[in-house]
């Protein structure tokens, strides 16, 4: 196990809806990334937190924010849920190696 | 454009053979890769690692090459268990004004037969 943990498992929401996801990182570690992995494709980076704040962005449109926590813990929001925002949602963290370790991930399904 | 692909999209094997698991990647700048093993319902659990300042390393029972003359990346499992069954991804490390973001292909399904 890698220590880093992610809540809910999953979660089913309907079009427009708003949702809070929650990740743990492993201990010790400062940095916080979010990836969304569509069923059959590899993830797709969102964005990633330094130290509670936002320093790297992939193509995702501003509904998709975050924050990070003190403790290094981190949310990920989405707002104006759509269908195609349907995906496994994950979260790794890393420290001052390279490495990223992911948690087990929340399955969101938008109806 | 930044892009990591893999060849096979399924590759069957049966238990005890060596499997090799192939990846390209077309940013020449990368200088670290990551092999994930992604079993059903879980988050990519990390394999190996190599830098691109390397041309192979091993690990238990795996052993990743690089080649970067032609930007190709592969995986060797030795005797191949039925555990092994998941789908593996390469992952590509892309420096951007000032952080790191992971870059995945669609991945390689493993199937190991008994």
């Amino acid at each position: 196990e890698t220590g880093v943990t992610q809540s809910p498992t999953h979660l089913i929401k309907t079009r427009g809806q708003q949702v809070t996801l929650r990740c743990s990182s492993q201990s010790g570690h400062n940095t916080v990334s979010w990836y969304q992995q569509a069923l059959g494709q590899g993830p797709q980076f969102i964005f990633q937190y330094y130290r509670e704040e936002e320093n790297g962005r992939g193509n995702f449109p501003p509904r998709f924010s975050g924050l990070q926590f003190p403790n290094y813990s981190s949310e990920l929001n989405v707002n104006a849920l759509e269908l195609d925002d349907s995906a496994l949602y994950l979260c790794a963290s890393s420290g001052s190696g390279d490495t990223q370790y992911f948690g087990p991930g929340t399955r969101l399904t938008v109806l | 454009g930044e892009s990591v692909g893999l060849h096979l999209p399924t590759l069957s094997v049966q238990e005890g053979d060596n499997s090799i698991i192939n990846c390209a990647y077309s940013n020449s700048a990368s200088d670290y890769f990551i092999w994930y093993k992604q079993e059903s319902g879980k988050g990519p659990q990390f394999i190996i690692d190599i830098r691109s300042n390397m041309d192979k390393r091993q690990g238990q029972r795996v052993t990743v090459l690089l080649n970067k003359t032609v930007k190709h990346l592969s995986l060797q499992i030795a005797a191949t268990q039925p555990g092994d069954s998941a789908v593996y991804f390469c992952a590509e490390y892309s420096m951007n004004t000032g952080f790191q973001k992971l870059v995945f292909g669609t991945g390689t399904r493993l199937l190991v037969s008994p």
